[in-house]
Formats: C-alpha cells, structure tokens, sequence
C-alpha cells in the first residue's frame, strides 16, 4: 500500500457519459498529479495540483478536467467519453511541488468505455 | 524528444544481478537520473535518484558515469517480483513546479526462475 487512494478501482460506461475519478494523496503530501495509460501512448502527464492550485498541465484534453479540493483529495473528471479513452488512470503525490524525490502511485483507476 | 535510450527487453536469471542500462547523452549538468518500476499494470513506483554519485538504497543501486552520458540501475540479487518494466528519467532539479516526469516505453525486465 503506497498510501495513495484512488477510487473506484475499475470502471466500465458508455460513449458520451461523464465519470469522475477520486484520488486522495499520501497523508502529508500537497502534491498531486495525474497520468493516463493507454495501450498506445504510455504513461502520460495529464495535470498537476499544488495545494489546491493547478500548478502545471500536460496534454489533457478539454474534456478532461480536475480539481484538488482544502482536505487535497483531488478529482478528475472525463466527459463525452469516447473510446480512445479507455486507459489506466494514475493519481500520484508528492509532499513539495518539485517532487525532487520523486513521486508515490497510486494503484490506478481502469476505465473501460463501451 | 527523448532524453533516455534503454533496451527494449531484458532476461534476467533469479537470485543474480539484474543490470539495467540507460543512455542519456544529451544530459545536462543540472540534470538527475530517476528509475521508476512498474510491476504489471500497477502504479509506478520510485526506485532511486542520483546526479553524478553512484547511489544506493535498500531497493537498488545507481551508477553513473563519470561523464554522465550513461548510468546503470542494479538489483543486486533479482527475485521474480523484480519483473517488471524499468523506466530511466532524466529530469532538472526543480525549485518550484512545472516539470513533471516524462515517462517514456522503458525495459521490460523479466526474471526467470
């Protein structure tokens, strides 16, 4: 147990629906950061919160959105779901926003979308 | 623009060494080497971080070049929970925020009993 929490575990829905994605940090960490992992593309930087601001932000699509909220548990919301985004989605956490030491994972939210 | 060059894939007999190559000609003097690990479809998780010293913790150690161009992560003595893919990053110590980790495909290691 690495300490950070992501919910639900698995996901399968539709084309077109909406889902969001939970991710509480490790106990400490003001940190937080988003990854996808799709078959194709491997591991990608999606967006970063520093204590409850958005700090940087990779190639998250526009329907794509998150927020970290002041108990820095943060969500990712997915909407008008298509199929290319069905991939592994990793919360990670980090106690300084550099992350000089690297990060801690999450065990990661499937989403399957049919 | 990638920064590391590692092997595809890599076999490794349990119980030896496990030595995993990393190119990173174009590495800066400010720049660390990460290794990351990701056990199947797992959360990725932090092995080590070195700049110019070789390092060594409980998991693994680092060696790096003296010119820094290359660097070396070994697992002493490879169980097969040590299969694995074996992620090389290199990345600038950061101040503030802004660079994140750039993962690219990695060695898949596998340990065979």
């Amino acid at each position: 147990d690495s300490g950070v929490t992501q919910t639900p575990k698995h996901l399968i829905t539709a084309t077109g629906q909406r889902v969001t994605l939970r991710c509480s940090p490790r106990s400490g960490d003001l940190s937080v950061y988003w990854y996808q992992q799709s078959l194709d593309q491997g591991l990608q930087f999606l967006i970063q919160y520093y204590n409850g601001e958005e700090r940087a932000k990779g190639n998250i699509l526009e329907r794509f959105s998150a927020q970290q909220f002041p108990d820095l548990h943060s969500e990712l919301n997915l909407s008008s779901l298509e199929l290319g985004d069905s991939a592994l989605y990793f919360c990670a956490s980090s106690v300084d926003p550099a992350a000089n030491y690297g990060y801690t994972f999450g065990s990661g939210t499937r989403l399957t979308v049919v | 623009d990638a920064k590391t060059t590692q092997p595809t894939s890599m076999d490794c007999a349990e119980g030896r060494a496990a030595n995993l190559p990393c190119n990173h000609s174009t590495i800066s003097g400010n720049e660390y080497v990460y290794w990351y690990r990701q056990i199947h479809s797992q959360g990725p998780q932090y092995i080590i971080h070195g700049l110019k010293n070789n390092e060594t913790n409980e998991m693994a150690s680092l060696i790096i070049t003296e010119d820094r161009k290359s660097s070396t992560l070994i697992l002493p003595h490879a169980t097969l929970r040590d299969t694995a893919v074996y992620y090389c990053i290199v990345r600038g110590e950061v101040y503030n925020y802004g660079q994140n980790f750039v993962f690219g495909p990695g060695t898949r290691l596998s340990v065979l009993p």
